[in-house]
C-alpha cells in the first residue's frame, strides 16, 4: 500500500473551512484514499474515501487531483469538536486492512 | 444497533497473566480487525479476520492470539501477558473494501 505524507500538525479558526492536505505520491490506480479521525482518546471514526473523483458527505468533502498523488479533506465551517487527529491512508490491501500513520493534529480555535 | 462493542473497557493485569478481549459487532460485518495504540503513535495491526473461521497475522502479532468462531465476534487472547502490551486496543470491523471501518470505544491495558 502506498505511504502517505501529511502535516504533524494545523490550526483553524471555528467557524472557518479547514483544508487538511495529504500527499500519496507512490498511489496505484485501484487505491482508495481514505479519511479517518481521532478525537481524543476514542475509537477512530469513518470520515470519507475516494478513488479519483471527488467526494463529499455530511461531514467533509475530500478533493482529490488529477494524478491522484495528492489530496485534501475540507471541512466547511469548522466547530471545537472538530479538534482531532486526521489521518489520510491509502489502500487496495485485498485483505482490506488499514494502516495508520501519526496523522495530522487539527486543533480549531475559538 | 450498537455497532462495535468491546469488553472490558479497562483492565490492570500483572505479568504473566492471561485474558481475552471480546469484540462483538451487529452489522453483519465480514471484515474484523484488531489494533493496538500506544501514546503519540498511530494503530498498528495486530490481527484480522476476513471471515468467520479465518484468522491472520498483521503488522504486530507477537503474544497475541486470535479467533473468529462467530461471524459477530472476534476475540482477541494474551497468553502471557508482559508490560510491553500496555496500550490501548481497539476492534474495528466492515462489511467490505469501499466501506469505512467502524472502531470500537477501546479497551485500555495496563501490565504491572
Amino acid at each position: 500500500d502506498a505511504k502517505t505524507t501529511q502535516p504533524t500538525s494545523m490550526d483553524c479558526a471555528e467557524g472557518r473551512a479547514a483544508n487538511l492536505p495529504c500527499n500519496h505520491s507512490t498511489i496505484s490506480g485501484n487505491e482508495y484514499v481514505y479519511w479517518y479521525r481521532q478525537i481524543h482518546s476514542q475509537g477512530p471514526q469513518y470520515i470519507i474515501h475516494g478513488l479519483k473523483n471527488n467526494e463529499t458527505n455530511e461531514m467533509a468533502s475530500l478533493i482529490i487531483t488529477e494524478d491522484r498523488k495528492s489530496s485534501t479533506l475540507i471541512l466547511p465551517h469548522a466547530t471545537l469538536r472538530d479538534t482531532a487527529v486526521y489521518y489520510c491512508i491509502v489502500s487496495r490491501g485485498s485483505n482490506y486492512k488499514l494502516t495508520f500513520g501519526k496523522g495530522t493534529l487539527l486543533t480549531v480555535n475559538p | 444497533n450498537a455497532g462495535v462493542t468491546q469488553t472490558p473497557k479497562f483492565r490492570v493485569l500483572k505479568t504473566g497473566q492471561s485474558m481475552t478481549l471480546l469484540c462483538a459487532q451487529d452489522m453483519n460485518h465480514e471484515y474484523m480487525y484488531w489494533y493496538r495504540q500506544d501514546p503519540g503513535m498511530g494503530l498498528r495491526l495486530i490481527h484480522y479476520s476476513v471471515g468467520e473461521g479465518t484468522t491472520a497475522k498483521g503488522e504486530v502479532p507477537d503474544g497475541y492470539n486470535v479467533s473468529r468462531l462467530k461471524k459477530q465476534n472476534f476475540l482477541l487472547g494474551l497468553e502471557s501477558a508482559a508490560p510491553s502490551q500496555t496500550s490501548v486496543y481497539f476492534c474495528a470491523s466492515n462489511a467490505d473494501r469501499g466501506n469505512g471501518y467502524t472502531f470500537g470505544s477501546g479497551t485500555r491495558l495496563t501490565v504491572v
